[in-house]
């Protein structure tokens, strides 16, 4: 219950191309669904986050959609740019005790020029 | 922005010996301190959480007494490696909490420190 899904492993996408990376979580209690950021040798940037009563969260070419009856959400990169290649993990919290972050298992993404 | 300094960013030692990594807030004050470790191609795990003054809470499989956690202020916790071997090299990651963003939000993470135990 604890665990957050995360998929594709690794994506390759085209300079201008969308980005499309998707999570999966089981616990309902889960109420802060965080997307980092990692480049390589660095610590992860917190790059967009969402709670569950909205639907949706923009941030420039960055977007969040989250759908709270079917436990998913998912991190789209607009016009996407060889310096968005990076790895980029959802995370899930919830209010409570030591409120700590459950990574996904990572995507790897590559944006070629 | 909120600030966490990781010291050192990278760091070699001989099996056997201890090493100590830093984790300072720079402009606020954590309440509650995390510690993870990253193998290559691999995602983040959570070694332990630790809030000022108290003992920290290890997970699961965490060798208490290998990793040794302290978190005596609101901006400085230190995690040390004892005895560290080969396969302790890792990459070394903290988060710290922000505690007056309410939570569970303001989360802020180090650089990392990559060990390497030769």
């Amino acid at each position: 219950q604890q665990q957050v899904k995360q998929s594709p492993q690794s994506l390759i996408v085209q300079k201008g191309g969308i980005s499309i990376i998707n999570c999966a979580y089981e616990n309902t209690a889960f109420d802060y669904f965080p997307w980092y950021q990692q480049f390589p040798g660095k610590g992860p940037a917190l790059l967009i986050a969402i709670r569950p009563d909205v639907s949706e969260k923009k941030e420039g070419r960055f977007t969040i959609s989250f759908n709270k009856s079917a436990k998913q959400f998912s991190l789209h990169i607009m016009d996407s740019q060889p310096g968005d290649s990076a790895t980029y993990f959802c995370a899930a919290s919830r209010a409570g005790g030591y409120n700590k972050l459950i990574f996904g298992a990572g995507t790897r993404l590559a944006v070629h020029p | 922005g909120a600030v966490v300094s990781q010291h050192p960013s990278w760091v070699i030692c001989k099996s056997g010996t201890s090493v100590k990594i830093e984790c300072r807030s720079l402009d606020f004050q954590a309440t509650t301190m995390f510690w993870y470790r990253q193998f290559p191609k691999q995602s983040l795990m959570l070694m332990a959480t630790s809030n000022e003054g108290s003992k920290a809470t290890y997970e699961q499989g965490v060798e208490k007494d290998k990793f040794l956690i302290n978190h005596a202020s609101l901006t400085l916790s230190t995690l040390t490696v004892t005895s560290a071997h080969p396969e302790d090299s890792s990459f070394y990651i903290c988060s710290a909490r922000d505690g007056g963003t309410p939570t569970p939000y303001g989360y802020t993470f180090g650089s990392g420190t990559r060990l390497t135990v030769v």
